[in-house]
């Protein structure tokens, strides 16, 4: 079974810029996640989908984050405009059911300089 | 307030030593505690779950504890390889909210 895969692994933009961030569920899992993973911290979630609707996107900074999963399967993370902040990796985790599941990807690796 | 604390922050043992790494939890209501080990560059794997009644688990030379009364968990590697060197994260699942801790580092040196 394939695992959750995510593009790019790595990015380094500068603040202002935007970016992009792809992320490929395992097949079946309707529940999907992105989170922010800062250096020496545990995973913060930024957004949870349940096929193409949204559950849980209190902590995602609506300014300048945005996240879509079209048809219920692959999703996309948007920062427009970066921070310095906002250098972390961003993982994608999926789950058949409920969020104790979880299986993750590799995780992008964002820096902004 | 909702948090779950690990001690120690990082942690070095030698190679084929045994270590136990700490999750202390201030979660209400309680629903299960989880152990995942992150290795450098990947994304979390789970080694272990634990609901209110199951005081141990282990999964190969990982043995999870959990006292629901004093709201404390703990991980006790054996034997360690190099392979374990990793985070390793304990998170509170408190009615489907999962509260994550800031993890404890863990390098095994030969």
């Amino acid at each position: 079974e394939a695992g959750v895969a995510q593009s790019p692994r790595y990015k380094i933009i500068e603040k202002r810029q935007s970016v992009a961030f792809w992320c490929n569920p395992i097949s079946g899992h309707a529940t999907l996640y992105w989170y922010q993973q800062i250096l020496g911290q545990g995973p913060k979630l930024l957004i949870q989908f349940q096929n193409n609707g949204v559950v849980d996107d209190s902590q995602l900074p609506k300014d300048r984050f945005s996240a879509e999963r079209l048809k219920g399967v692959d999703s996309t993370l948007k920062i427009q405009p970066a921070k310095l902040e906002d250098s972390a990796v961003y993982l994608c985790a999926s789950s058949l059911i409920g969020p104790d599941t979880q299986y993750f990807g590799p995780g992008t690796r964002l820096t902004v300089l | 307030k909702n948090q779950v604390e690990q001690s120690p922050q990082s942690l070095i043992i030698l190679e084929g030593k045994n270590c136990t790494l700490q999750c202390n939890y201030t979660v209400s209501p309680f629903s299960n505690l989880r152990w995942y080990k992150q290795d450098t560059g990947r994304g979390p794997v789970s080694l272990t779950i634990m609901t209110f009644s199951e005081n141990t688990k282990s999964n190969g030379r990982y043995t999870a504890t959990l006292d629901a009364d004093t709201k404390q968990s703990s991980l006790h590697i054996t034997a360690s390889q190099l392979s374990d060197s990793a985070s390793y994260i304990c998170v509170v699942n408190s009615n489907y909210q999962l509260i994550w801790g800031a993890g404890t580092k863990l390098i095994i040196k030969p």
